[in-house]
């Protein structure tokens, strides 16, 4: 079993819609959590943080965190088509030493928004 | 700021070259990471420096897989010698240890070996 389990999808939805992503995650000791987008021929780039639990909004992007179901969420509101892109998670546990930074990152999940 | 600078963008070889990728992180970043992208196995961590020191290279796939960070400015991650089975997306990233786990990434070189 992977550590980081994320839907590669595709998703496909219409512009204005609410996007809800996701991924679940086994290990107990993460705590940092993010969201990169990454599109077409480019390199990911990071588009939330969060640290352990709870909610956290930036314009049209919120990020989830459930640490009691090792669960995480990204929903866009208002979806437009130039948030087509691939969709990763990462997760870090709060540690230091050799682990420290280390990413572990889902498959991504392909989004297509269409006019 | 330019970002963090791969080169080249493309890389097409035969099997059996050596292949060698470059990176220029972001200056005053103290972490630098070097990532395989592939659709099978998604990212994967190679190997990091932190400080122009390897920190943890248990990704890098076998001993045909070397990196080396001689100054803060620079990292190159070299194949010798190189296999279809290394056709992927390299990406390296920097980061800033106060901030820990934010990385910046390149745009990738895209290496096809034939």
């Amino acid at each position: 079993q992977k550590e980081v389990e994320q839907d590669p999808g595709p998703l496909s939805v219409p512009e204005g819609a609410i996007v809800s992503l996701n991924c679940t995650y086994s290990n107990s000791a993460f705590q940092y959590f993010m969201w990169y987008r990454q599109y077409s021929r480019k390199g990911p780039e990071l588009l939330m943080y969060t640290y352990s639990s709870g909610n956290k909004e930036d314009g049209r992007f919120t990020a989830q965190v459930d640490k009691s179901s090792k669960y995480i969420s990204l929903f866009i509101r208002d979806s437009q088509p130039s948030d087509s892109a691939t969709y990763l998670c990462a997760m870090d546990p709060n540690a230091g030493g050799t682990s420290y930074g280390k990413l572990t990152f889902g498959q991504g999940t392909i989004l297509t928004v269409h006019p | 700021d330019a970002g963090v600078i791969q080169s080249p963008r493309h890389e097409v070889t035969e099997m059996g070259q050596e292949v060698t990728l470059r990176c220029k992180p972001i200056s005053g970043h103290d972490y630098l990471f070097w990532y395989r992208q592939t659709m099978m196995r998604g990212l994967e961590l190679l190997i990091y420096f932190n400080n122009n020191v390897p920190i943890d290279d248990s990704g890098m796939p076998e001993d045909r897989f070397s990196a080396k960070m001689p100054n803060a400015s620079f990292s190159t991650l070299k194949i010798q010698p190189s296999e279809p089975r290394d056709s992927a997306v390299y990406f390296c990233a920097s980061s800033l240890s106060i901030v820990g786990r934010r990385y910046t990434f390149g745009s990738g070189t895209r290496l096809t070996v034939v």
